[in-house]
C-alpha cells in the first residue's frame, strides 16, 4: 500500500535532549512538509522540501532541523533549543502540480518533560 | 500578513445541514482546500476549489468566491461520524499551504 508513515506514534523525552521524528513516503512525491499542531490552533509549517537535497524554513523553524538525503525520507530533529517542543507533529507529501493536495502521515505526539 | 478565519466551534443535529465558513487574506492565491481531522488523527482531504463556484462531492460541497476571499464547506445529511475538526487552507503564491485554526463540529443525535 502507498502512503506516509511516521514513527513512533507517541514519543516521550526529557528536557534538554534532541529527538528525531521519522517520516517516510512511498508515493514517489517530490515535496514533503513538516507541521506542528497545538491544541486549538491550526497547522503551522516548520520546514518543507520540494526536491532531494534541498529544503526551506517554514514559519516556525527555530529549534528544528531537517535533512532530505532521499526522496522517500524527511526526518525532523527537535533540538533542545526549541522552547515548547510538546506538540502533535504531522508530516505530509505532495505530487508536483498546484492542484494536488497534501497527503498526511498519522502524526507523532511528542511530550517533553 | 496572511490570515485565515473560521469559527472555532459549531454544533448541529444528526440529519441536518451545516455550513462552515472560511475567510482569507493571503499573499497570492493558488487554490483553497478543506480537510477533515478526527481527534488525534491525520487530516484527510475533502475538497479543492481554485475557480469561483460550487464543487459537489457526495454529501459535501465547497464554495469559493475569490473576489470576496470567502469559502464555505456544506455538509448535508449529517452523521455522527462527521463530528471532527474541519480545516480550511489556502495555497499561497509560493506554493505553501496556510491553515486556519480549524472548526470543531459536534453532531448531536
Amino acid at each position: 500500500d502507498g502512503g506516509i508513515t511516521q514513527s513512533p506514534k507517541y514519543l516521550f523525552r526529557k528536557e534538554g535532549q534532541n529527538v528525531t521524528l521519522s517520516c517516510e513516503q512511498n508515493l514517489n512525491h517530490d515535496a514533503m512538509y513538516w507541521y506542528r499542531q497545538d491544541p486549538g490552533q491550526g497547522l503551522r509549517l516548520i520546514y518543507y522540501s520540494q526536491i532531494v537535497n534541498d529544503f526551506q524554513k517554514g514559519d516556525i523553524a527555530e529549534g528544528y532541523s531537517v535533512s532530505r538525503e532521499k526522496k522517500e525520507s524527511f526526518p525532523l530533529t527537535v533540538t533542545s533549543a526549541q522552547k515548547n517542543p510538546t506538540a502533535f507533529y504531522l508530516c505530509a507529501s505532495r505530487d508536483s502540480g498546484a492542484a494536488y493536495e497534501q497527503y498526511f502521515g498519522p502524526g507523532t505526539r511528542l511530550t517533553v518533560t | 500578513g496572511q490570515n485565515i478565519d473560521q469559527p472555532t466551534e459549531m454544533t448541529a443535529t444528526e440529519g441536518a445541514i451545516v455550513q462552515i465558513n472560511c475567510t482569507y487574506q493571503t499573499s497570492g492565491f493558488n487554490g483553497l482546500f478543506w480537510y477533515q481531522q478526527h481527534a488525534g488523527e491525520a487530516p484527510t482531504f475533502l475538497s479543492y476549489n481554485v475557480l469561483d463556484g460550487l464543487e459537489e462531492k457526495g454529501r459535501f460541497s465547497s464554495f469559493l468566491s475569490r473576489s470576496k476571499g470567502y469559502s464555505y464547506l456544506l455538509l448535508k445529511e449529517l452523521q455522527m461520524k462527521d463530528s471532527a475538526s474541519y480545516l480550511c487552507a489556502v495555497r499561497d503564491s509560493g506554493g505553501k499551504l496556510i491553515f486556519g485554526q480549524g472548526t470543531e463540529l459536534s453532531v448531536k443525535p
